[in-house]
């Protein structure tokens, strides 16, 4: 069936370091990728999509890049401010399974001064 | 967009009783989720509240344990009945024009002695 596998955490940065959280899924056709973000006390927002292979969906200075080749939705940032800290969420849905979502299980990132 | 409400925010129960969450947007929507976040996993769809008509419940969920209502397009409730210790968890609602694109509540986080 499908899934999402994430990359695990607790994440720390630094400000203006570089972010990757790795994502990677299993679909039995051809889903859209999502990234969303929960700020703490939060929901979840939608951060970025994406809907096609080689699409690359970006806000906010985040990217990710569909790659089908690898099955992977990688999440990056080239410089993460100490206001990125929150809980990261891969996930795809799929039309095959009536468009419901399946999320990874989240990357916590905190980012300190 | 579309920006939903949940009450309440959080609550503390007894085994044994039974809670109900309201989730209100504030726009018609065509379709309503609740989902379960349990602590340390990732989101797990619970069921699609359909307007007028019973929920359609996913694998492991029932009706008897967790309750739906949707009487119309902005509103919806889910009921947690009968609670015991392992039913603390994030209750998630969500809404959107379609599964593709869906918007989170702030979630109703709820511990159960």
């Amino acid at each position: 069936g499908d899934s999402v596998t994430q990359m695990e955490g607790p994440v720390t940065l630094s400000e203006e370091a570089f972010l990757t959280i790795n994502c990677t899924y299993t679909a039995t056709g051809y889903p859209s990728l999502f990234w969303y973000v929960q700020y703490p006390g939060e929901g979840l927002q939608l951060l970025l999509k994406a809907t096609k292979a080689d699409d690359k969906g970006s806000n906010k200075g985040f990217e990710a890049t569909y790659r089908k080749e690898t099955t992977s939705f990688h999440l990056e940032k080239g410089s993460v401010q100490v206001s990125d800290s929150a809980v990261y969420f891969c996930a795809l849905s799929e039309r095959n399974t009536g468009n419901q979502f399946y999320f990874g299980t989240g990357t916590s990132l905190t980012v300190i001064p | 967009s579309a920006v939903i409400s949940q009450k309440p925010s959080r609550d503390i129960c007894q085994r044994g009783t039974s809670l109900t969450i309201q989730c209100q947007v504030d726009s018609q929507v065509t379709m309503m989720f609740w989902y379960r976040q349990q602590p340390g996993q990732s989101l797990t769809l619970i069921a699609t509240a359909n307007q007028g008509s019973e929920a359609t419940y996913e694998s492991g969920f029932v009706i008897d344990k967790f309750p739906i209502s949707r009487p119309n397009l902005t509103f919806s409730t889910l009921t947690v009945s009968n609670m015991s210790p392992e039913d603390s968890s994030i209750y998630l609602c969500s809404a959107g024009t379609g599964r593709e694109t869906q918007y989170f509540g702030p979630g109703t986080r709820l511990l159960v002695l």
